[in-house]
C-alpha cells in the first residue's frame, strides 16, 4: 500500500493567505485524523473523521481551521487567512476499525505538510 | 480528556546499553497504548503497541510493559544501536469505542552515541 499521502510536503506562505493541505488515506481506512505538531504543543489532535463524518472537532483552534472529507479517499485543512502562529507540521493519519488485537487500532501518519507562514 | 505524561524529555545512552522510556496516563478507560519513533522530517511511525488485556509485549529489542493499576507503561530498547536515535512518542486511546483518536506524551529524544 502507498501509505497516507499528504500535500504540499512544504509551503511557504504570507500572512493573510489561504492554504489548503490535502490527504489520502490508506484505501480501506476509515478514519482519518489531522494532527498539527509543534515544539511548545508537540502533537496535538485538530479533527477526525469517521466514515467521512467529522467526530471531533474540538481540537480545531480556531474558526479560520476547516476541514472537510467528501469521499473516502480525500481531506482537506483549510487555514483562511493564515497567522505566523500558524507555522507547525500537519500529519494526517488514517486507521480501520479493527477486532479486538493489538493491530486492531494501528494509526498510520503521513510525511506531513511543513507549513510557514510569514 | 485523556492526559498522557512521558519521561524523561531527552536521553542519552552509550551504543549497546539500555533505554526506558516512562509514561503515565489519566483516563482509566483508555485501552490501546502505541509507542511511535519519528526520525527527522518524517511521520511518526508505529514500532509497538500493546492492549490493556496484556501486561508486556515483546519485539525483537524492544518490549512494552503496561501496569494498569497504576496507569503507566514503558518502553524498553535494549542493545541501542546509532539508528535507535529518533524522538520517541507514547500515546493512549480508548480503542473499541467510537473515541478512537490518540492522545501523545510529548515526546523523548533518544540519542545513542556510537
Amino acid at each position: 500500500d502507498a501509505g497516507v499521502i499528504q500535500s504540499p510536503r512544504h509551503e511557504v506562505t504570507e500572512m493573510g493567505q489561504e492554504v489548503t493541505l490535502r490527504c489520502k488515506p490508506i484505501s480501506g481506512h476509515d478514519y482519518l485524523f489531522w494532527y498539527r505538531q509543534t515544539m511548545m504543543r508537540g502533537l496535538e489532535l485538530l479533527i477526525y473523521f469517521n466514515n467521512n463524518v467529522p467526530i471531533d472537532d474540538s481540537g480545531m483552534p480556531e474558526d479560520r481551521f476547516s476541514a472537510k472529507m467528501p469521499n473516502a479517499s480525500f481531506s482537506t485543512l483549510k487555514i483562511q487567512p493564515s497567522e505566523p502562529r500558524d507555522s507547525a507540521v500537519y500529519f494526517c493519519a488514517s486507521s480501520r476499525v479493527g477486532l479486538l488485537s493489538s493491530s486492531g487500532n494501528t494509526i498510520y501518519f503521513g510525511e506531513g505538510s511543513w507549513l510557514t507562514v510569514v | 480528556g485523556e492526559n498522557v505524561e512521558q519521561h524523561p524529555s531527552t536521553l542519552s545512552v552509550q551504543e549497546g546499553d539500555s533505554a526506558v522510556i516512562k509514561c503515565t496516563y489519566s483516563d482509566s478507560a483508555s485501552n490501546y497504548f502505541p509507542w511511535y519513533k519519528q526520525e527527522l522530517g518524517k511521520g511518526p511511525q508505529l514500532i509497538i503497541d500493546i492492549r490493556s488485556n496484556v501486561g508486556e509485549k515483546k519485539d525483537q529489542r524492544i518490549a512494552v510493559t503496561l501496569n494498569k493499576t497504576a496507569k503507566h507503561f514503558s518502553l524498553h530498547i535494549t542493545e541501542t544501536q546509532p539508528e535507535d536515535s529518533a524522538v520517541y512518542f507514547c500515546a493512549a486511546s480508548i480503542g473499541d469505542t467510537g473515541r478512537r483518536a490518540l492522545t501523545f506524551g510529548s515526546g523523548t529524544r533518544l540519542q545513542v552515541q556510537p
